[in-house]
This record gives structure tokens, C-alpha cells and sequence, in this order.
């Protein structure tokens, strides 16, 4: 099993660009989520699916859209991306949406917009 | 709302060292809390983790106890190696329908373990 993967590993945008992040899971969980990691700040939730079908925002969600393609699929899309959202993003997934249930995390989108 | 504060960092530590990362946190309710960890380059990953008062998590020789008496998570090691240098994450998750998982964290601690 790949778990979580993400594409593009890295990418750098010019300011008012627009791309998206792909997520995909195989572990056929229900759960997906979207964070970004900034120093000193630990991980931040932008959106998160609680399950196919359904997406809700986090924390941090302005900027940004999600798409849940399908069960496997979650994609964070940046309409018109900005100098304050390089950053390092991570997606991941879970079982059940549980609280006591463990998170998958990918190997994370490295983003720097000039 | 949830909050999760960690002992800022970083800490260098020589190896066989004992370690301690303070995790404080504030929620409301019975949280499940948890220590992810992050080695250079890569996704966080489950290091260990406690569902309820008083339960003890432990992987790896790391062990970390919920105290819901003074709300906290310490992450605790006897002897560190050198492959332990990483960043550390506390994190909270709370109970309830409508929490479907979402984590707290803190801002991480850095830990750098020397020969």
C-alpha cells in the first residue's frame, strides 16, 4: 500500500497564479483532511471531508477550495495564490473521523509564491 | 476552543541522554491527546498516543501519560539516540459527533540528538 501521496512534491507560483494539490488515499478511509505547516506554528487545518460527498472548513480555510473527487480523492485548489500561502501542505486521512482513531499524513506539497 | 502549547524549542541533547517535551493543553470535554513526529523530509507519523484519564502511551521507548488533573501530556524518553532527531507534535482531538478527528496541534519542538 502507498497510504497517503501527494503531488507536486514542490512547486513555485507567481502571485495571483492558481493551482492545485492532489491527495489520494488507498486505505479506503472516509476521513480526509488538508493542514499547512509554517515554523513555529505547528499544522493548521484549512478543510477537511468528513466523508465522501461532504467537505467543511478548518481553521485556515480562506484562499483556498477542496474538491472530494471521490472516496480516494481530496484536492485543495488555490484560485489565486498569494506570498502568505507559501507555506508546506499535508494531507491527511483517517479511518472514521473517530477522535481516538490515528491520522495518515503524506509526504507534503512544498509551495513558495514569489 | 482547543488549544495545545508545547515547551519551545529547539533542544539539543547528546546521546543517552534523558529527554522531557512539556505538552500542556485546554479543551473542552475528554479529548484523545497525541505525540506525532516528523523526521527531516518527511509526513508526520503516529509516535504514540491516549484515549482517556490516566491512560499511558508508549512506542519506541517513548512514553507520554494523560494527566487530566493538570491537563497535560508530557513526551519522556530514558535514553535518546541520535535517529530521534526530529520535530514532535502534541495534539489534541476531541469527542463527539461533530469533531470527525480534526487535530489541535502545537507550534512542534525540535530536537537535535548529538554522538
Amino acid at each position: 500500500n502507498a497510504g497517503v501521496t501527494q503531488t507536486p512534491k514542490f512547486q513555485v507560483l507567481k502571485t495571483g497564479q492558481s493551482m492545485t494539490l492532489q491527495c489520494a488515499q488507498d486505505m479506503n478511509h472516509n476521513s480526509m483532511y488538508w493542514y499547512r505547516q509554517d515554523p513555529g506554528m505547528g499544522l493548521r487545518l484549512i478543510y477537511y471531508s468528513a466523508s465522501e460527498g461532504t467537505t467543511d472548513k478548518g481553521e485556515v480555510p480562506n484562499g483556498y477550495n477542496v474538491s472530494r473527487l471521490n472516496k480516494r480523492e481530496f484536492s485543495l485548489r488555490l484560485e489565486s495564490a498569494a506570498p502568505s500561502q507559501t507555506s508546506v501542505y499535508f494531507c491527511a486521512s483517517m479511518a472514521e473521523g473517530r477522535a481516538e482513531e490515528t491520522q495518515y499524513f503524506g509526504p507534503g506539497t512544498r509551495l513558495l509564491v514569489l | 476552543g482547543n488549544s495545545v502549547t508545547q515547551m519551545e524549542g529547539p533542544v539539543t541533547l547528546s546521546e543517552e541522554a534523558f529527554l522531557t517535551i512539556n505538552c500542556t493543553y485546554t479543551a473542552t470535554g475528554y479529548p484523545s491527546l497525541f505525540w506525532y513526529v516528523q523526521y527531516p523530509g518527511e509526513g508526520l507519523q503516529l509516535l504514540l498516543k491516549a484515549t482517556k484519564a490516566d491512560d499511558k502511551g508508549s512506542n519506541k521507548g517513548f512514553e507520554a501519560t494523560y494527566r487530566k488533573e493538570t491537563t497535560s501530556f508530557h513526551l519522556e524518553k530514558g535514553s535518546v539516540q541520535v535517529s530521534d532527531s526530529a520535530v514532535y507534535f502534541c495534539a489534541l482531538s476531541n469527542a463527539g459527533g461533530t469533531s470527525y478527528g480534526k487535530l489541535t496541534f502545537g507550534q512542534g519542538t525540535i530536537l537535535t540528538v548529538h554522538p
